[in-house]
């Protein structure tokens, strides 16, 4: 059974739409992370929560924004979509801890027209 | 400048050969090192993680950790096709930010 759960797989928007992009993770870990990955640049980090609790925003943009309703939940909102928006969307889950692994699920494959 | 660097963008290799990654990181603050494979149409997935100088051997895969020179290797003996993949060198500071830095990338390529 996967652990971490991202829903949906492929999602397809248009310009100025708003998205929300589910994850759900069953490692019983506290913390969890949103990455994302284009063509045009390497795996980016973009959020970090501990305990439902922001830790840590390396998102310039405000149009991107987390969700945690549950411990082992943490969505993302993405308003004002933009084509340059475009990317898969990977969220991974990790024990507390800088030297712990971070496991990732199977990613979104967000396409904005 | 991208704070870890990878080399080569593309390696192939024959079955049964050996595969060599490279990373360079330029900060100074990163004490972890994971190496990471990504298939095609999935996510990441740990390889290995190395923390301290010298060799970590963990079956057909060697990783080394230099500090002082900031340099990490992968080193995949025996390569397989089913080795065919993305790899990525991963690091993170002992303090601070749990975020991972992620290199750009080696596409691996083992030829039957």
């Amino acid at each position: 059974d996967p652990k971490i759960i991202q829903k949906p797989k492929y999602l397809v928007a248009v310009t100025g739409s708003e998205k929300i992009l589910i994850c759900e993770q069953y490692l019983g870990h506290n913390a969890m992370y949103w990455y994302r990955q284009s063509a045009k640049k390497p795996l980016e980090f973009m959020f970090s929560y501990s305990y439902q609790k922001l830790m840590d925003n390396q998102t310039a943009s405000s149009r991107f924004q987390p969700q945690s309703s549950k411990k082992n939940h943490l969505d993302l909102q993405i308003t004002a979509l933009k084509p340059d928006d475009s990317a898969t969307y990977f969220c991974a889950s990790s024990r507390g801890g800088a030297s712990y692994e971070q496991y990732f699920g199977p990613g979104t494959r967000l396409t904005v027209l | 400048q991208q704070k870890v660097q990878q080399s080569p963008e593309s390696l192939s290799v024959p079955e049964g050969g050996m595969a060599s990654l490279n990373c360079t990181s330029s900060d100074r603050n990163f004490q972890y090192f994971w190496w990471y494979r990504q298939h095609s149409g999935e996510g990441p997935k740990a390889l290995m993680s190395i923390f301290s100088d010298g060799d970590k051997k963990e079956g057909r895969f060697t990783a080394h950790l230099n500090k002082a020179s900031l340099h990490v290797s992968l080193h995949i003996r025996d390569s397989q096709p089913s080795d065919s993949a993305l790899y990525f060198c991963a690091a993170r500071a002992s303090s601070g930010s749990w975020q991972l830095i992620f290199g750009s990338g080696t596409q691996l390529t083992v030829m039957p």
